[in-house]
């Protein structure tokens, strides 16, 4: 059971806009930055899209936004892509069990 | 630019001990300011972190407690690398294992080993 929580799914058509969130407790989301991953192939690296809550990684586009208010988080997609089909993940770091802590993930299906 | 290259073997037997090596380039495993994951991703579990290394004068690990009476991260400075070992494996331990490298976030990451349990 992952100790951050998202919703299994998700979809949109191409140039829609989508979010995906993403709850935790004080001790993870409420007191520490949440990061975004996603993940196109199973078997390939995740590739950081947000972090520090809100920051883009130079290279990614602004059509992914990030926000965090309290114990939870969002990851917002605009202008959705066919190559935006990808496993989504959520992440932070969590004080209480020293580790860090994932969502279970997010499918995002382009229409 | 960091780089991390994995190397292992892709099937453990059951009972057995799964070892995998994260060589890291761009970077020293003993750096003050960076930590050394392994992570794995498995169908019926997503992302899962699994444990650390760094040093800070003095090394030190931190275990997720899903698997901590059955894992061990070691770095080999001579060798500037970091490996996993996972004891007593079944077929829950089936996944993707990453190495990644951690300053204030997971940033960078090898490129991912198939690890299957079975007889």
């Amino acid at each position: 059971q992952s100790m951050l929580t998202q919703s299994p799914s998700a979809s949109g058509t191409p140039g829609q806009r989508v979010s995906i969130s993403c709850s935790g407790s004080a001790s993870n989301i409420g007191n520490n930055y949440v990061y975004w991953y996603h993940q196109q192939l199973p078997g390939t690296a995740p590739k950081l899209l947000i972090y520090k809550s809100s920051q883009r990684p130079s290279g990614v586009p602004d059509r992914f936004s990030g926000s965090k208010s309290g114990t939870s988080a969002s990851l917002a997609i605009s202008g959705l892509r066919s190559e935006d089909e990808a496993d989504y993940y959520c992440a932070a770091w969590d004080d209480s069990l020293s580790a860090w802590v994932f969502g279970g993930g997010t499918k995002l299906t382009v229409l | 630019q960091v780089q991390l290259q994995q190397s292992g073997p892709g099937l453990v037997k059951p009972s057995q001990t799964l070892s995998l090596t994260c060589a890291v380039s761009g970077d020293s495993v003993s750096s003050k300011s960076a930590a050394w994951n392994w992570i794995r991703r498995s169908p019926s579990r997503g992302l899962e972190w699994l444990g650390r290394t760094y040093y800070r004068s003095k090394w030190f690990n931190d275990y997720a407690a899903s698997v901590k009476s059955r894992i061990t991260i070691n770095p080999d400075t001579s060798k500037n690398q970091f490996s996993l070992q996972l004891k007593s494996v079944t077929p829950e331990d089936t996944a993707v294992y990453f190495c990644a490298r951690s300053e204030q976030w997971l940033g960078d990451w090898g490129q991912g080993t198939l690890v299957t349990v079975s007889s």
